[in-house]
């Protein structure tokens, strides 16, 4: 059973640039969800994806996007990056049923964003 | 709106030492509760998952439980190691997409 897993594990970017980030979901896994977590801080929700289809939305701006792919991988997409956007970002994937995502949430490693 | 409490911030203790871990939530209508361990820039290593017909889960040396009516969870550490130093971090569904967040408890363990 292959884990989820994130790339690229660290980057530097600047200021109004663009970055994105991939992630693979755990086999048998149908639904991906990305978080950003600030240093010192819990995870918080960015977007869900299930089947290819965006599910649920935090509260980020529409400048953080993202896509999901029939194997279930997934990219996330910043645009204009700021300062504030210097993160860990975190994909987790989970087995979700009829868009209601009851499963266990498996993480990968994270992706550590830096902007300058 | 669902809000996710962690006491204590931060925790040092000896080696040996029996531990407890709180997590507190705001909105008991959840379907489960999710523990997690998480190493200095590292990912969430899931712990435990208790789902909301269940009272508690043990895997180890982990105890895990959960009461909605008080909008309570533990996470009980028994013998605890120094390789038990990490973040442990609380997740609670809120909707049926999302999970809120813990700030997670620091714990630190002496050898």
């Amino acid at each position: 059973e292959t884990g989820v897993t994130q790339s690229p594990t660290h980057l530097i970017k600047t200021r109004g640039q663009q970055v994105t980030l991939r992630c693979s979901s755990q086999s048998g896994h149908n639904t991906v969800s990305w978080y950003q977590q600030a240093l010192g801080q819990g995870p918080q929700f960015i977007f869900q994806y299930y089947r290819e289809e965006e599910n649920g939305r935090g509260n980020f701006p529409p400048r953080f996007s993202g896509l999901q792919f029939p194997n279930y991988s997934s990219e996330l997409n910043v645009n204009a990056l700021e300062l504030d956007d210097s993160a860990l970002y975190l994909c987790a994937s989970s087995l979700g049923l009829e868009k209601v995502d009851t499963g266990e949430l498996f993480f990968g490693e994270g992706s550590r964003l830096t902007v300058l | 709106k669902q809000e996710v409490t962690q006491i204590p911030a931060a925790l040092s203790v000896p080696e040996g030492e029996n531990l407890v871990l709180n997590c507190s939530f705001t909105d008991s209508a959840i379907y489960n509760l999710q523990w997690f361990r998480q190493d200095p820039g590292k990912g969430l290593t899931s712990l435990l998952l208790i789902q909301s017909s269940q009272r508690e889960q043990t895997s180890g040396r982990l105890n895990a439980s959960l009461d909605k009516s008080s909008g309570r969870s533990t996470l009980y550490i028994a013998a605890s190691q120094p390789g038990d130093s990490a973040t442990y971090l609380c997740a609670v569904p809120s909707g049926t997409y999302k999970y809120i967040f813990g700030t997670g408890t620091r714990l630190k363990v002496l050898a």
